[in-house]
């Protein structure tokens, strides 16, 4: 069975810094597309970043120069480094594979952006 | 970066009838379409990629259709546990995926 497990998210003032992980198991995360996928309190989905197999990643324009995405293949486990942080970054986010469908996702983790 | 436009933005079902959601991309997005449904406090579950195949597991009363711009999602008989917030995904532009901003169904 798959399962996604991220963590990382709470509560941090505009400007901070956060890492949010994403452990996988049954799942191996270094030969998927893995992406981030946020949702704004009561808004809808927004795809945020990806790493490819092969190691490129992408980010939307919304976070591009500030957030970074990474994995640790000995961990079987996806990262993403939030700089910079802004009120409007404030969502669930959300680890999700294999492709560029989502079949598996994670719970998500709630990162607040806030003084 | 194409833009996709869910309508309606709620749709009002009794349960056992059918519904119709719609999703238009600004640009020919091809057959690279998926449909997910949501339910509230839960991640979104997807339901059909390629336009018309079902997931592993989805039920036969979720059926996809549609190709280039225009798609269609349809619950043939609403079941209780169907009301949920129906969101379309394109992955054509890849890697600049983008999402509907979702269509809610909620009980007549």
């Amino acid at each position: 069975e798959v399962q996604l497990v991220e963590s990382g998210g709470g509560l941090i003032q505009p400007g901070g810094s956060l890492r949010l992980s994403c452990a996988a198991s049954g799942f191996t995360v270094s030969s998927n597309y893995m992406s981030w996928v946020r949702q704004a309190p009561g808004k809808g989905l927004e795809w945020v970043s990806v790493i490819y197999s092969g190691g490129s990643t992408y980010y939307a324009d919304s976070v591009k120069g500030r957030f970074t995405i990474s994995r640790d293949n000995s961990k079987n486990t996806l990262y993403l480094q939030m700089n910079s942080l802004r009120a409007e970054d404030t969502a669930v986010y959300y680890c999700a594979g294999p492709s560029s469908w989502f079949l598996y996702w994670g719970q998500g983790t709630l990162v607040t952006v806030s003084s | 970066e194409i833009v996709m436009t869910q309508s309606p933005a709620t749709l009002s079902v009794s349960p056992g009838e059918r519904a119709t959601l719609s999703c238009r991309a600004s640009q020919s997005v091809s057959s690279n379409l998926a449909w997910y449904q949501q339910k509230p406090g839960q991640a979104p579950r997807l339901l059909i990629y390629g336009a018309s195949t079902r997931a592993t597991g989805i039920p036969a009363r979720f059926s996809g259709s549609g190709s280039g711009t225009e798609f269609t999602l349809t619950i043939s008989s609403l079941q209780s546990e169907d009301f949920a917030v129906y969101y379309c995904q394109q992955y054509n532009n890849w890697p600049q995926l983008t999402f509907g901003g979702g269509t809610k169904v909620e009980i007549k």
